[in-house]
Formats: structure tokens, sequence, C-alpha cells
């Protein structure tokens, strides 16, 4: 079956480290994944996107890689705030299946000061 | 450039009635997209229109579910009969669309909070 999964444990991280989330998933081939920020009560804010001939995307703190081959992305926060404390979600874009855009469960993380 | 809107914020229903949400996506987008959340986890892709052509409902209960969206602007999410588990946010996003391999993100609303008692 078709899975997507990230780490349903909160990261709790100590402000200024590295955050790392993972995505992984099962039987699909994504054309593109990208990765959204949600805070509580709002709807998904997205962040970066990387498409399946890239090896990595950065953005200021962020970054992304994306291994086709082991079908995992990682999402890195450097250098982290607490402002950066969200839940962040990836997702799959799919694109025999006219661009669906599926997502994982999420992964929550808090920046302690 | 105005976001995608949503109405109701909240709403809070009893089993077995039913519920309609409205969706204004961003002025240009093609593709409309309908997400149920549900506390804890991940959106689900209930429905996704190109234009106002679906273009995978796969995952949307249909004996009591439905949505469409017409003149491919507004839509709007229907479920009739609603039932306990249907308690949930319901997220509606937005994306532009040139051609499959040049996808782009989806802009989210705030999304509709259900609450079935």
């Amino acid at each position: 079956s078709q899975k997507i999964e990230q780490n349903s444990e909160a990261l709790n991280i100590q402000e200024g480290k590295t955050a790392t989330l993972t995505c992984n998933y099962t039987n699909y081939s994504p054309a593109y994944l990208q990765w959204y920020r949600q805070d509580p009560g709002r709807g998904p804010v997205f962040l970066l996107l990387i498409r399946e001939n890239e090896k990595e995307k950065r953005k200021e703190r962020l970054k992304v890689t994306f291994d086709t081959t082991l079908k995992q992305s990682l999402f890195h926060i450097t250098a982290s705030q607490p402002a950066d404390s969200a839940t962040y979600l990836c997702a799959l874009g799919i694109k025999a299946a006219g661009n669906k855009l599926t997502f994982g469960g999420g992964t929550r993380v808090l920046v302690k000061p | 450039e105005a976001g995608v809107a949503q109405s109701p914020r909240y709403k809070i229903i009893e089993k077995r009635q039913s519920v309609a949400f409205w969706c204004n996506p961003i002025s240009g987008h093609a593709t409309l997209y309908w997400y149920q959340q549900i506390l804890g986890q991940g959106p689900k892709l209930l429905i996704q229109f190109q234009n106002n052509g679906v273009v995978d409902d796969s995952q949307l209960p249909k004996d009591r579910f439905s949505a469409e969206r017409l003149k491919g602007v507004d839509s709007t999410l229907k479920i009739q009969p609603a039932k306990l588990e249907d308690s949930a946010v319901y997220l509606c996003a937005s994306s532009t669309y040139f051609r499959v391999e040049m996808n782009t993100e989806a802009f989210f609303g705030q999304g509709t909070r259900l609450t079935v008692v």
C-alpha cells in the first residue's frame, strides 16, 4: 500500500541547534515533494519544493534533500528559534495522478529557549 | 493578493444533519483541493478540481459527501447526513497550473472546524 510516513513523535530541540525531520514514502513515484508549516488553528503554509531530479534545495535557514532511491526527504532547520515551533508536513506531488498532492501525518517541532 | 477564503470558520451540528462549506480560491488558480484534517493527523485529500472538472475524488465518501465547482471558481463541499467521525477541519487550497511537470505550491485557507455531536 502507499504510505507517507513522518515521525509522529514531537521533536524537542534547544534554540540554536539544527532540527532534522524525515519524510519516508513507499509505493509512490512523486514528481516533486513539498514541505509545509502548520500553526495551530491555521492552514498549512508552503515552505519549499524539490523536484525528483534535484538533490537539495535551500531557503534561508531551511534545507531540504530528496533521495528517490531511498524514497526519503530530509528537512533541516538550522539555528532554530522558538518561532520555528510548529507542525511540519511533507507532501508528495503525484504526476501520474494529475498533480495530486498527498500529505504525510506531520511532525511537531518545539524549540526551547 | 487576497488569499483563499473559506466560510464558515466554525460549525457545530448534530449527527444526521447536513452541512455545507464554501471556498473562494485565489483569483486565476485553476486547481482547487478540499482536504479533511482530523486532529493530530495530516490533511487527507477528499477531492481535487482542475477548473470545474474533477481530477481525483478517490477518497471522497460519495454516499454522504459531495462537492462542486461551478464555473471553475468557487466551490462548495457538502456532507449529508453527517456522522460523528466527520468531526474535523475542512481545508480548501488552490494552486496555479500550467502543465503537470510545472507544479506550484498550494495556498490554503484557514479551514472550517466542524464538530458533529
